[in-house]
């Protein structure tokens, strides 16, 4: 499968915990995004890399949230201390900038994060 | 926030139907993507048109553009049951911008 992986698929979390998920973008894709997604709404964007540089972070939800792509081919994104509100679907997106500076964006099947 | 909005909000149609779901935006955007998403699970890629574009085929999907109305139409022809799902647009610069999306069931 050469699609968008993320991992783990599912994530049961007691409050004040932190969590951990990653993101395998397409091999080829030089861009990578993070969305949350809440029950009825539509995706919402966190942050996103170019390679390794993080060019936007100002969406991240607060200061508990951070995102690494160290090397510049996977992504992790970081909750700390989780609050019942960051119950949601975390949700990576993978793009190449090719012939065009924005291009397609493909979506993994995400991880649903639930805090009890 | 939410810049995309789309409408309606949910369509229930018979199987061999057309749908036709709008979108607006409220930025300037560089393309406008539409995304499938299946009760629970990623976004499908559907089409993704350009702000140079007005109209764009795949398959039985027909996408328009209208960038001066911020605008943007996804009909889906000769429906199937298997179409039931969300739809969203996107309008992009470098992020995606979505709605709450359009619920449609399509009954067999």
């Amino acid at each position: 499968d050469t699609g968008v992986s993320q991992d783990p698929r599912h994530k049961i979390t007691k409050r004040g915990q932190n969590v951990t998920f990653r993101c395998d973008p397409i091999s080829e894709h030089n861009r990578l995004y993070w969305y949350r997604q809440t029950l009825g709404q539509g995706p919402e964007f966190l942050t996103y890399f170019q390679n390794e540089a993080q060019l936007e972070k100002s969406r991240l939800l607060s200061d508990r949230f951070s995102a690494e792509r160290p090397k510049g081919s996977f992504s992790t994104l970081e909750i700390q201390r989780t609050e019942q509100g960051d119950s949601a679907m975390y949700l990576c997106a993978s793009s190449s900038t090719g012939t065009s500076a924005y291009n397609e964006q493909f979506f993994g099947p995400g991880t649903r994060l639930t805090v009890l | 926030s939410q810049q995309g909005e789309e409408d309606p909000q949910a369509l229930s149609i018979q199987e061999g139907e057309n749908a036709t779901m709008n979108c607006s935006y409220k930025t300037s955007i560089n393309n406008l993507q539409w995304y499938r998403q299946n009760s629970g699970r990623g976004l499908v890629h559907l089409i993704l048109i350009r702000s140079n574009e007005r109209e764009k085929h795949s398959g039985r999907l027909r996408v328009t553009l209208d960038t001066s109305k911020k605008s943007s139409s996804l009909l889906i022809t000769a429906s199937r049951a298997a179409d039931t799902a969300s739809y969203f647009c996107g309008g992009s610069n470098y992020k995606l911008t979505f709605g709450k999306g359009t619920l449609l069931t399509v009954n067999p």
